[in-house]
């Protein structure tokens, strides 16, 4: 069964500062998937990671993917206060439906 | 190119009621899954309906029942509301099922 663990669960940076998100997933995975929700909101695609090594990047942020350590990582660069949100990993393979992590609240503060 | 659509976005429900949550997938998606947020329990998967067949189910009760249409539609049913079915239910949408999931905006629903 695939499980998908975050950390840390709460994050509070200040803005400028870098900072990684860690998510560990348990057996072999496909794809691995980064989504943003902010409060009351819905989930916002950010990264899709399929492959050993891949790395992606957008404005601040930067995701990569370890298939032999099971591990993704989302690296914020120069947090500023407009990235203060939950952001969830998740994995799926094959067919089987994406499962997520519980989530890293992130709080950007100056 | 229009995004998810889940009607309604809120509803509020008495016990024991039942209710009914819509999902229309991007056009050209044939896989629809549904998800339950809930703060203590994150988001668990319900279902994955793919050409109108159920192909993935989670670990929930069957109060819990969905169906999709010929128009990849999709509708979720929670029959015999309980106080811990107040949640936010989303819906994501994707060609085969496999990568590239769109979310919808969720439906907010608040049973008392």
């Amino acid at each position: 069964e695939l499980k998908v663990e975050q950390n840390p669960l709460f994050l509070s940076m200040q803005e400028g500062k870098n900072y990684t998100i860690y998510c560990n997933y348990s057996t072999t995975s496909d794809r691995l998937y980064w989504y943003r929700q902010d409060p009351g909101k819905s989930l916002e695609s950010l990264f899709v990671l399929l492959s050993n090594g891949a790395v992606k990047q957008e404005g601040r942020l930067m995701a990569s993917l370890d298939t032999k350590a099971r591990l993704s990582t989302l690296h914020i660069t120069a947090a500023v206060h407009d990235l203060s949100a939950t952001y969830f990993c998740a994995a799926d393979s094959g067919n089987t439906p994406l499962v997520f992590g519980k989530g890293t609240r992130l709080s950007v503060i100056a | 190119k229009a995004g998810v659509t889940q009607t309604p976005r809120y509803l509020i429900k008495t016990r024991g009621q039942q209710v009914t949550l819509s999902c229309s997938p991007i056009s050209g998606h044939r896989s629809v899954s549904w998800y339950q947020q809930t703060p203590g329990q994150g988001l668990q998967f319900l279902f994955e309906y793919f050409s109108e067949t159920q192909r993935n189910k989670g670990n929930f009760p069957g109060r819990f029942s969905g169906r999709q249409f010929s128009n990849s539609r999709s509708e979720m049913n929670v029959s015999t509301l309980e106080l811990g079915d107040s949640a936010l239910y989303l819906c994501a949408s994707s060609w085969a099922g496999q990568g590239g999931y769109t979310f919808g905006s969720g439906t907010r629903l608040t049973v008392v």
